[in-house]
């Protein structure tokens, strides 16, 4: 267990709509990324916090966004969803916010646009 | 553009043996980190080894260990003794010292055959 919480597990919804996927870091981790896993594509870098303020984004399309709250917990928004949006969403948390503070994953959210 | 080749998309060995899987990366950046995950049917992203561009000597954890050729760009896992539960994608990925973002590989999924 890497101590990151994602919710749900699971989230079938059809397009044109609006998911919030949830993270909770591992206690102590002031960071928390967004990565998205598809079948093609690998894992890419959606964008990262760091206690409360965006810190870097990666290749986040304009109908995502996301935040981190006080509680260092973090949300994920996915809007005017599209079938191309089907994928793994993983949250990730680590104590620093670069270089070599390795990064611990959660369990995902799988996503699937119908 | 910071990329990670992972060059063997399957590899496949048999159990109690030894195997090697490939990665090569492309930077001009001197000061970096080096990570091998682990990730198998439960779809949770591990973290198996972690390696500093800095340190010349070889990072191991038990079983796993690495050959990290700098001048070559090189940086290649060794599973020894393979086991059943050694059956999954492995992703290496690369993070250059004060930046954010993880860069993955496209994975090498490994079978161990009984």
């Amino acid at each position: 267990d890497s101590g990151v919480t994602q919710t749900p597990k699971h989230l079938i919804t059809a397009t044109g709509q609006r998911v919030t996927l949830r993270c909770s870091p591992r206690s102590g981790d002031l960071s928390v990324y967004w990565y998205q896993q598809s079948l093609d594509q690998g894992l890419q870098f959606l964008i990262q916090y760091y206690n409360g303020e965006e810190r870097a984004k990666g290749n986040i399309l304009e109908r995502f966004s996301a935040q981190q709250f006080p509680d260092l917990h973090s949300e994920l928004n996915l809007s005017s969803l599209e079938l191309g949006d089907s994928a793994l969403y993983f949250c990730a948390s680590s104590v620093g916010s670069s270089g070599g503070s390795p990064l611990h994953f959660g369990n995902g959210t799988r996503l699937t646009v119908t | 553009a910071q990329t990670v080749t992972q060059s063997q998309p399957e590899m496949s060995v048999q159990e109690a043996e030894t195997v090697t899987l490939s990665c090569t990366y492309d930077t001009s950046e001197s000061d970096y980190y080096l990570f091998w995950y682990k990730q198998p049917p439960s779809r949770q992203m591990i973290l198996v080894i972690r390696q500093e561009a800095y340190k010349q000597q070889n990072a191991t954890e038990n079983r796993f260990s690495v050959n990290f050729q700098k001048a070559a760009k090189s940086f290649s896992l060794k599973i020894s003794d393979s086991q059943l539960g050694d059956a999954a994608m492995y992703f290496c990925a690369y993070r250059v010292q004060g930046a954010q973002k993880l860069v993955f590989g496209q994975g090498t999924r490994l079978t161990i055959n009984p």
